[in-house]
């Protein structure tokens, strides 16, 4: 039983245009929504969130949208750069009995071309 | 500042034996997570501290896996009598109390069961 789904392994951008990264969660008790971004032989690398009362928020090129009607989560990246590509994960946060465990997505690779 | 280490990188053990990986959280970090990621996979949560209290062991797979943080600090992931489904990359992660969502992962720990 999968909460959170990154339907898309992987997704190829050319550079300058816009990258869209979806999640697909199935839990409403979720309250904090993160993106990280890991690349090979690291660990993952927090980018950006947003919390349960919000639907939008911005930090640079990176924008976090959060629809909680259609249970749905999106990263964009605008415009992206080839320093970009790495795998990106969605997590999050339920709260209450789960307080500090982060649900996390399988991952999708984004590759940015030159 | 340094951030979260961990030992060794990879682990390569026969089926039956014991390992323990390190986790060094960042100094400050009160609360202090491990999860499990296989291939092609996101974490999965493993256990929580909070300080040298576990506060939630929900996703330690068996008995066979135990955690501790004795003093509050430096963190231990104990499996023994490993089994070839254990093979996978365990993930430490550091976090302040005021933002608990927003945890930093150490490098990983590579660790193949023979």
């Amino acid at each position: 039983d999968q909460q959170v789904k990154q339907n898309s392994p992987s997704l190829s951008v050319q550079e300058g245009r816009i990258s869209i990264l979806n999640c697909d969660y199935t839990n409403s008790m979720f309250d904090y929504f993160l993106w990280y971004k890991k690349y090979p032989a690291e660990g993952p690398t927090f980018l950006i969130s947003i919390s349960s009362i919000k639907d939008k928020n911005e930090d640079g090129r990176f924008t976090v949208f959060l629809n909680k009607s259609a249970k749905h989560l999106s990263l964009h990246i605008v415009p992206s750069q080839p320093g970009d590509s790495a795998v990106y994960f969605c997590a999050l946060h339920a709260g209450g009995t789960s307080y500090g465990k982060l649900t996390f997505g399988q991952g999708t690779i984004l590759t940015v071309h030159p | 500042g340094a951030g979260v280490s961990q030992s060794p990188r990879y682990k390569v053990a026969k089926r039956g034996q014991d390992v323990a990986l390190r986790c060094d959280p960042i100094s400050g970090h009160v609360s202090l997570f491990w999860y499990q990621q296989a291939l092609g996979q996101g974490p999965e949560f493993l256990t929580y501290f909070q300080n040298e209290a576990q506060l939630d062991k929900s996703g330690l797979p068996s008995d066979r896996f135990f955690a501790e943080r004795p003093e509050g600090s430096v963190s231990t992931l104990k499996i023994q009598r490993t089994q070839q489904e254990d093979s996978a990359v365990y993930l430490c992660a550091s976090s302040l109390a005021s933002s608990i969502y927003e945890q930093y992962f150490g490098p990983g720990t590579r660790l193949t069961v023979t």
